[in-house]
């Protein structure tokens, strides 16, 4: 079975720093896909960031980066440059790719909240 | 931006009520999903929805549950005889594909059952 644990349950960071958002999945598949989710406060859920198993560089999106170690079973999210903006829950999330081109859920963590303070 | 839409943002109902959600995926995708999130907690699968039969569905989604596409545009749950453990955001998302294609969710409504 699936399951993604986000071990923060809550991170602060100053303005204008970095910031790592750890996420360790487990899975027996060997294709699966993780995305992370941002949901401010408003609750609406967004869609930063996408990495694949096979995916042979790290994914980035702008300010968005994932540290992807598939030997350690790990996605973490990294948030350059924070902004205040950025100050939302996060969720580590995962798809395992079905060799049957069947329907996958995606699995969701507990997620970890960030406080980015000026 | 194409965006999912939910209708509407708060419903409330009492116990023992049905409810219905309303969700409008975006138009060109073709895989629909219901989540839930309890206040403040982890975001839930409920269904998985495909070529208008349910392709997947956790334990949560149980008889009281049900899902609908009655149209070419609207995705639907509706929820029996809701309880007060019902209380939660619901969220409708959408997918073009499977594998790599992002989820993309709706605002949610949040449904409060007293």
């Amino acid at each position: 079975a699936q399951k993604i644990t986000q071990t923060q349950p809550g991170m602060f960071v100053q303005e204008k720093e970095a910031v790592t958002l750890d996420c360790t999945y487990d899975t027996s598949d060997q294709s699966y896909g993780l995305f992370w989710y941002k949901q401010p406060s408003s609750g609406e859920m967004i869609f930063l960031i996408y990495q694949g198993s096979y995916d042979e560089q790290n994914a980035t999106e702008g300010r968005y980066s994932l540290n992807f170690q598939k030997a350690r079973k790990s996605a973490n999210l990294v948030i350059s440059a924070s902004q205040l903006g950025d100050s939302a829950m996060y969720f580590c999330a995962m798809r395992e790719l079905l060799f049957s081109g069947g329907y996958n859920k995606l699995i969701f963590g507990a997620g970890t909240r960030l406080a980015v303070h000026p | 931006e194409p965006e999912v839409t939910q209708t509407p943002s708060h419903q409330v109902t009492q116990m023992g009520q049905e409810v219905i959600l309303r969700c409008v995926p975006i138009s060109n995708h073709l895989y629909f999903y219901w989540y839930r999130q309890i206040l403040g907690q982890k975001v839930e699968f409920l269904v998985s929805f495909y070529n208008n039969e349910i392709s997947e569905k956790s334990e949560i989604f149980d008889d009281q549950f049900s899902v609908e596409r009655p149209d070419g545009s609207n995705f639907t749950l509706k929820i029996r005889s809701t309880k007060l453990e019902d209380s939660a955001m619901y969220f409708c998302a959408s997918s073009r594909g499977q594998g790599s294609s992002p989820l993309h969710f709706g605002n949610g409504t949040r449904l409060t059952v007293t």
